[in-house]
């Protein structure tokens, strides 16, 4: 149980191109998403706490306007980089906490994101 | 500055013998830490986790020790088996802090148990 599907795997695209990534619950509802990020040889960082039906939630440094997060439903929160450039080129992995709290959370298996 | 600390990199152990990954943190509001393994290629895979109202977590082969007063909590898994291969993170959340379930993760140490 608690499966989390993630998609896509793998992305390459041109520097200006936006990129949506979905992050689905797949046997659990889940109120509270999370978006990591990861460069080579770093922890995970995270970016913002995807709240559904409310507003995401961002770290600091993050720029809530590059990185669009929607949480339409207890089984979806989508990533979306806008006007992507070589810089963005990273490892994206969202988590998700089934409803009821106290769990731990479960990921993904992350989006490789390349912006040629 | 890094908040979780896993300084070893990179662990190799014989099969059969205990593995021990280390983690410090230094922030003194975490209250709730979980080890996460990943392969390459897929997302961590939750393993266990330690409240800080204990020192000790057992589940099957794996065992998290916690030293609060050292700010220290090391994972150990005996015996090794070579499907333990893999990248163990050390993460930590405040709970009781109203942060509620954010993680805060360390880099990750590698582990090879050789056959």
């Amino acid at each position: 149980g608690a499966v989390v599907s993630q998609h896509p795997s793998r992305v390459i695209c041109k520097s200006g191109t936006s990129v949506k990534i979905e992050c689905r619950s797949l046997d659990f509802q889940a109120t509270t998403m999370f978006w990591y990020r990861q460069f080579p040889k770093k922890s995970l960082m995270l970016m913002a706490t995807s709240n559904e039906g409310s507003k995401a939630t961002y770290e600091q440094g993050v720029e809530k306007d590059k990185f669009l997060i929607n949480h339409a439903s207890l089984t979806l929160s989508t990533l979306t980089v806008t006007s992507a450039h070589p810089e963005d080129s990273s490892f994206y992995i969202c988590s998700a906490i089934p409803q009821g709290g106290n769990q731990p959370q479960h990921f993904g298996d992350g989006t490789r994101l390349s912006i040629l | 500055d890094q908040q979780v600390k896993q300084n070893s990199p990179s662990l190799s152990v014989q099969e059969g013998r205990i593995s021990i990954l280390n983690c410090d943190y230094t922030n003194s509001m975490f209250d709730y830490f979980l080890w996460y393994k990943k392969y390459p290629a897929e997302g961590p895979t939750f393993l266990i986790s330690i409240s800080s109202i204990k020192d000790k977590n057992e589940d099957g082969r794996f065992t998290v020790f916690l030293n609060k007063s050292a700010k220290h909590l090391s994972l150990h898994i005996v015996p090794s088996q070579p499907g333990d291969s893999a990248v163990y993170f050390c993460a930590a959340s405040a709970r009781s802090g109203g942060s509620n379930y954010k993680l805060t993760f360390g880099k990750g140490t590698l582990l090879t148990v050789n056959p």
